[in-house]
């Protein structure tokens, strides 16, 4: 049973300072996404990594994928108050010819002034 | 409006009303999903559709019907609801083979008192 953990689970930071997320998972699989989550909103994609060495950027925020090593880590650079919000990370998990994704329970990320 | 939308946002009933979550896509992604979210919990995936007519349980299906006749809908029965379905329900779509990045609708809250 693919098994999906990302730590830490809660996440205070600083404006200004750096830090990341990981997103560790239990069997093999290529194929990882990332997604953001405002408080009483949707989830938003945010990166869609599909393979090993795989890294994608955007402004702050990037992530990068190991597979070898079933890792994802998502790295904030230089917070600011914006970047508050929780992060969830989902792994592919192809079953019996049905595609589905295992989230993580998310990081919620708060960023203070 | 393009892309897909969940009605009716917010919805309160009795214990023991059947009540139907509407999810609409105009992607004509394959794949559809259903998914409810709940504090320490994550989100935790009731139905999927691969297809028209072809529906499937996810982790936690026990007081849900789904169907799905048409593509571009899927609509998420509780046939008779209890307190403990009080969440919030997003639905999500996919176009799968090989394609899984999930997007998301706008979520419903659910009540039910």
């Amino acid at each position: 049973e693919l098994k999906v953990e990302q730590n830490p689970l809660f996440l205070s930071m600083q404006e200004g300072k750096n830090y990341t997320i990981y997103c560790n998972y239990s069997t093999t699989s290529d194929r990882l996404y990332w997604y953001r989550q405002d408080p009483g909103k949707s989830l938003e994609s945010l990166f869609v990594l599909l393979s090993n060495g795989a890294v994608k950027q955007e402004g702050r925020l990037m992530a990068s994928l190991d597979t070898k090593a079933r890792l994802s880590t998502l790295h904030i650079t230089a917070a600011v108050h914006d970047l508050s919000a929780t992060y969830f990370c989902a792994v592919d998990r192809y079953q019996g010819g049905s595609e589905k994704l295992v989230f993580g329970k998310g990081t919620k990320l708060t960023v203070n002034p | 409006d393009a892309g897909i939308t969940q009605s009716p946002r917010y919805k309160i009933t009795e214990t023991g009303r059947q009540v139907t979550l509407m999810c609409h896509q105009t992607w004509s992604h394959s794949y559809m999903f259903w998914y409810r979210q709940d504090l320490g919990h994550g989100l935790r995936l009731i139905y999927y559709s691969a297809a028209a007519d072809i529906t499937d349980k996810g982790e936690v299906p026990d007081g849900y019907v789904v169907s799905r006749s048409k593509t571009e809908n899927f609509p998420l029965t509780l046939e008779s609801a209890t307190r403990s379905q009080t969440s919030v329900y997003f639905c999500a779509s996919s176009v799968g083979r090989g394609g899984n990045e999930q997007f998301f609708g706008p979520g419903t809250r659910l009540t039910v008192l």
